[in-house]
């Protein structure tokens, strides 16, 4: 079955700083790719997501990219602010049975 | 629109008790998830339900757990013989159709005693 990876566990930018979290996923099958951002104690809220098709999509100061590939995908947030902290997850959906399989997380602490 | 909802939000219980948590879905989502979420770590797939069908369970880690849904309405997981193993949060998350976006309730944290 599928296996996602993240990296890193935690990330500590300057606001105002870029912070990049990337994923690896194991099987090709593999054709859709959401990350939600989970602030502490809240459900997990779906911030942006990549199909197969597309190599990158942007909204404001995110974005992110998938490299078929390679299967890997990363998130990329510009200009970033304290409010951005937040736990971070990617996840891949296996086409034939549409769960996600999520990575473990990333703990992204945006520094005032 | 009101969201996924879930109740209750805390259950505290005793090991080798049964335990039922409750996921009401957005209206009109026809399938709907569980996942489970252990303290610092990421979702674990349970169970999907399309309409009132479950055609993957895969995720279910023993006999223990089970889950039924109404129609494409509310949705019941049960833990039967809770054991201190069991005790995270329980996320249930629903979507328009099984292809679409995946919107999660605030949890049920289980904590077994």
């Amino acid at each position: 079955g599928e296996n996602v990876e993240q990296h890193p566990s935690t990330l500590s930018v300057q606001e105002g700083d870029s912070a990049v979290i990337k994923c690896t996923y194991s099987d090709s099958a593999s054709n859709y790719f959401p990350w939600y951002k989970q602030e502490l104690g809240k459900r997990p809220q779906l911030i942006i997501d990549i199909r197969s098709n597309v190599g990158e999509k942007k909204d404001q100061r995110i974005a992110v990219t998938l490299n078929k590939t390679a299967k890997h995908f990363s998130l990329h947030i510009t200009e970033t602010q304290p409010e951005d902290s937040a736990v971070y997850f990617c996840a891949a959906r296996e086409d034939s049975s549409y769960k996600l399989i999520f990575g473990s997380g990333t703990r992204l602490l945006v520094r005032p | 629109g009101a969201g996924v909802s879930q109740s209750p939000s805390n259950k505290v219980t005793e090991k080798g008790k049964d335990v039922e948590l409750r996921c009401d879905p957005i209206s009109g989502h026809t399938a709907l998830y569980w996942y489970r979420q252990r303290l610092g770590q990421g979702l674990e797939f349970l169970i999907y339900f399309q309409g009132n069908s479950a055609p993957d369970k895969s995720g279910l880690p023993s006999d223990r757990f089970s889950a039924e849904r109404t129609g494409e309405s509310v949705s019941t997981l049960t833990i039967q013989r809770t054991q201190q193993e069991d005790s995270a949060v329980y996320l249930c998350a629903s979507s328009l159709a099984s292809r679409y976006e995946q919107y999660f309730g605030p949890g049920t944290r289980l904590t077994v005693t």
